[in-house]
């Protein structure tokens, strides 16, 4: 079955950096899209970025361009959020949703991890 | 990269039916077939319950469905039951390679 695991959600200082991995089971990875998704504490969904099942085609949310990096490892089937001049307005649960196929909607969600931005 | 609009909440009894409503844009939700919903229960990840403006997932119960006209999709939950109360997001490809949310609608089971 499919499964997407996140990790690397923290508490961390305003300015600072962090690193979300998500490791992926259960399907060809290397075939799919994949996405970040966050959700703010008591707020609505926000989609953040999404990468191709190459790599060749990344693309962010105004909200996150410019500071935020998708990447991916096809060889160890994980997904990466680089997350760098972090600011509480990053506060969020961060979702890695597996895409049905090359950028169409999120068939298949992780759990979750929780970055805290906070001094 | 404007949010879908949706009602901030809804309720109904068991048994009945609601429909919440996910208002966009010629970009969005007009343009393209790929208006998806999905059911978000507390501490919850976020689960697909309609792709591709009305298809249903394999396995899911048929008393959810969903329409589209225009730039307006609607998620309609028949029968009502307990286990529905929940947060429902819609979603649209929004062409470029993005992605928009509706602010969520939170279903009240009286």
């Amino acid at each position: 079955q499919v499964q997407l695991v996140e990790s690397g959600g923290g508490v961390v200082h305003p300015g600072r950096s962090l690193r979300l991995s998500c490791a992926a089971s259960g399907f060809t990875f290397s075939n799919y899209a994949i996405h970040w998704v966050r959700q703010a504490p008591g707020k609505g969904l926000e989609w953040v970025a999404v990468i191709t099942y190459d790599g060749s085609v990344k693309n962010y949310a105004d909200s996150v361009k410019g500071r935020f990096t998708i990447s991916r490892d096809n060889s160890k089937d994980t997904l990466f959020l680089q997350m760098n001049s972090l600011s509480a307005n990053d506060t969020a649960v961060y979702y890695c949703a597996k895409d049905k196929g090359d950028r169409s909607y999120f068939d298949y969600w992780g759990q979750g991890t929780l970055v805290t931005v906070s001094s | 990269q404007s949010a879908l609009t949706q009602p901030a909440s809804v309720s109904g009894s068991p048994g009945q039916s609601i429909t919440i409503s996910c208002t966009g844009t010629s970009s969005d939700v007009g343009n393209y077939d790929l208006v998806s919903w999905y059911q978000q229960h507390p501490g919850k990840a976020p689960k697909l319950i309609i792709y591709e403006d009305i298809k249903r997932p394999s396995g899911l119960s048929n008393r959810f469905s969903g329409s589209k006209s225009g730039n307006t999709a609607s998620l309609t939950i028949s029968g009502l039951q307990a286990e529905d109360e929940a947060d429902y997001y819609c979603s649209s490809y929004a062409g470029s390679s993005t992605w928009v949310f509706g602010g969520g609608t939170k279903l009240t089971v009286l």
